[in-house]
Parts: C-alpha cells; structure tokens; sequence
C-alpha cells in the first residue's frame, strides 16, 4: 500500500532555481527518507531524517519534518539540468520502506 | 555506497512463458530483500520482502504462487513471474538492506518486463 502522498505531481523549473516538493503520511515512522529516480532506472537514496529531527541538510538539500502534520519537505537549490528525475519520499516502519506517490522535477536549461 | 545487481535489464516474452530477474549484493551481505513493482510514471508498490534462508513476505494482493521469491543466499534473491500474461508487464525493481536495523535501502537498476 502507499503510504505519503507527494505534491505537486511535476515541477519545472528554470536551472538555477530552487525545487521544493512536498510529501504528507499516514501513520507514525521511524524515519523519512527522499530517493531520486532517472526515468526506467532503480533508485538513489539521497537522505534520510529521524522522526526525532525537524530538518537536515546534505550538500543542496535540505529536507524538514514535521510529525505533528505528518509531513515533509525536500528543498533542491541552485536547480541543475542533472537533476532532472522523479523523487519519491518513503516512510520507514514495520521494517519496511513504503514509498509516496513521486515528483516528477524537470530543469529547463 | 554499496551495489546491487539486478539481472536482466529488460525482458521481453511470450504470454505463458516464466520470467526469472536476479538481484545480487556485490560488495556486502544482504540479510533482507525487497522486490517492488513500478507501473508507468506511477510509485513503487512493495511486493514482497525476503529474508535469506526463509520465506518471503508478501504483501496483500500479491499472489505468492505467481511471483515466487527464493532468497537463498545472502548475495542473491531472485523473482520468477510464472506463466506470464500481458497484464504482468511492468518495472520490478529489487533492493537490499544489510542488515537489521539498517534503514537505507540500495536499489537494482530494475527490470522492464514486457509479455506479449
């Protein structure tokens, strides 16, 4: 079953501007993790937060949780041609990694 | 990071006919295994989860006798789509963690399976 919803479906945006995408769940975690999709590829992990962390950065990512809300978000900066990709955010719990519905981001050169 | 193997990248076949896709971790031991199902432009849908030496889990509406998952190794889990229809044409993606307790999961490049 699914388990987060992603908002919005598709971005594009303009290379050099800043990508957020938004991801809502259903039941409690014990983490939050965001991967990155190439179009007919598998998966790149790209972070992971702790339902006990609020935000977390790593290089031109920053992703928020709020628990409270049951939501989260990843922020990509200073927008690049490569990354262009389908990003899902996926909720961990029950040993099990449940994925949300995907962001399609396309960066207009 | 670490790397899984997934084998073959793309498979076309005839309705009837079984599938067989191998996921292997290259450089570490995966004690857990999980195979997904990815339909165009569309999320993942966990299928099933396998634990070498035991098993598989599988996820509600998932036909066991259908897809069957050995993971018999802690290098190597493999799905077999048996007697194969059109309507089972899709994108399986594996992926592996290391071990109990390990959050991140490391994917396979995934399969297109295609039945004609």
């Amino acid at each position: 079953s699914q388990q987060g919803e992603e908002d919005p479906q598709a971005l594009s945006i303009q290379e050099g501007e800043n990508a957020t995408m938004n991801c809502s769940y259903k039941t409690s975690i014990n983490n939050l993790q965001w991967y990155r999709q190439n179009s007919g590829r598998g998966l790149v992990h790209l972070i992971l937060i702790r339902s006990n962390e609020r935000e977390k950065h790593s290089g031109r990512l920053r992703v928020t949780l709020d628990t409270s809300k049951k939501s989260s978000s990843l922020l990509i900066t200073a927008s690049r041609a490569a990354d262009t990709a389908s990003y899902f955010c996926a909720t961990y719990g029950n040993e099990k990694l449940t994925f949300g519905t995907g962001t399609r981001l396309t960066i207009i050169p | 990071g670490a790397v899984v193997s997934q084998h073959p990248s793309r498979v076309i076949c005839k309705s009837g006919t079984s599938v067989k896709i191998e996921c292997r971790s290259l450089d570490f031991q995966a004690t857990t295994m999980f195979w997904y199902r990815q339909f165009p432009k569309q999320s993942l849908m966990l299928m099933a989860t396998s634990n070498e030496g035991s098993k598989a889990t599988y996820e509600q509406g998932v036909e066991k006798d259908k897809f069957l998952i050995n993971h018999a190794s802690l290098t190597l889990s493999t799905l077999t789509v048996t007697s194969a229809h059109p309507e089972d044409s899709s994108f399986y993606i594996c992926s592996a963690r290391s071990g109990q307790g390990h959050e991140k999961l490391f994917f396979g490049s995934g399969t297109q399976l295609s039945v004609l």
